[in-house]
């Protein structure tokens, strides 16, 4: 399959620990975002990279958030001290970079539980 | 900042009937505009893309979207309804030079049999 990957797919953790999510983009794809999606909404923009640099990153993600892409290919998103609120689905996209083209393709996603 | 309003939160229509699923844009710059749609335990798809060249686009199983700047919207439609079009459906806004996506709310769309 030469889709985007995420994994795990489902991720259950009491509050206060640590979780990391991992991210296997398209394997020409340079550029590699994160998104959250929580119950009846659209996904909201967490960050994103050009090859290994993380370019922008949202408000949303305050400094429980980490995340990386070291080598400029898979890349992990790490939550620490997890809180409910973060309970969420986690998607990772990647795309292209090509003039006036920003088509990002979408991996299954994570869905996190904080207990 | 860029926005996009999904006009309706839930939309049901009978099998074999039009759909028309409503998004207006915040009017910045030269938008990219996008359909997703999410089915259950799947990840987002995408349906089809405006980037400035034809006004009318025309996506994968049958939608198609029309750009008009003049009210700002990109209505998402289908001549004819088919169960398996039963999905949540995103509007999404991109700006030249802004990476990020915006998305809606969404619009959940219903066929009824």
């Amino acid at each position: 399959d030469t889709g985007v990957s995420q994994d795990p797919r489902h991720k259950i953790t009491k509050r206060g620990q640590n979780v990391t999510f991992r991210c296997d983009p398209i394997s020409e794809h340079n550029r590699l975002y994160w998104y959250r999606q929580t119950l009846g909404q659209g996904p909201e923009f967490l960050t994103y990279f050009q090859n290994e640099a993380q370019l922008e990153k949202s408000r949303l993600l305050s400094d429980r958030f980490s995340a990386e892409r070291p080598k400029g290919s898979f890349s992990t998103l790490e939550i620490q001290r997890t809180e409910q609120g973060d309970s969420a689905m986690y998607l990772c996209a990647s795309s292209l970079l090509l003039q006036g083209n920003n088509e990002q393709f979408f991996g299954p996603g994570t869905r996190l539980t904080v207990l | 900042a860029q926005s996009v309003t999904q006009l309706d939160s839930h939309v049901s229509v009978s099998e074999g009937t039009p759909v028309l699923l409503r998004c207006n844009y915040s009017s910045s710059y030269s938008p990219s505009l996008f359909w997703y749609v999410q089915h259950p335990n799947k990840g987002l798809q995408l349906l089809l893309k405006y980037t400035s060249a034809a006004t009318l686009v025309k996506g994968i199983n049958g939608f198609e979207a029309e750009f008009k700047k003049s009210e700002t919207s990109f209505h998402l439609t289908k001549p004819s309804a088919h169960m398996s079009d039963a999905a949540e459906y995103f509007c999404v806004v991109s700006y030249f030079g802004n990476e990020k996506l915006t998305f809606g709310t969404g619009t959940r769309l219903t066929i009824i049999p």
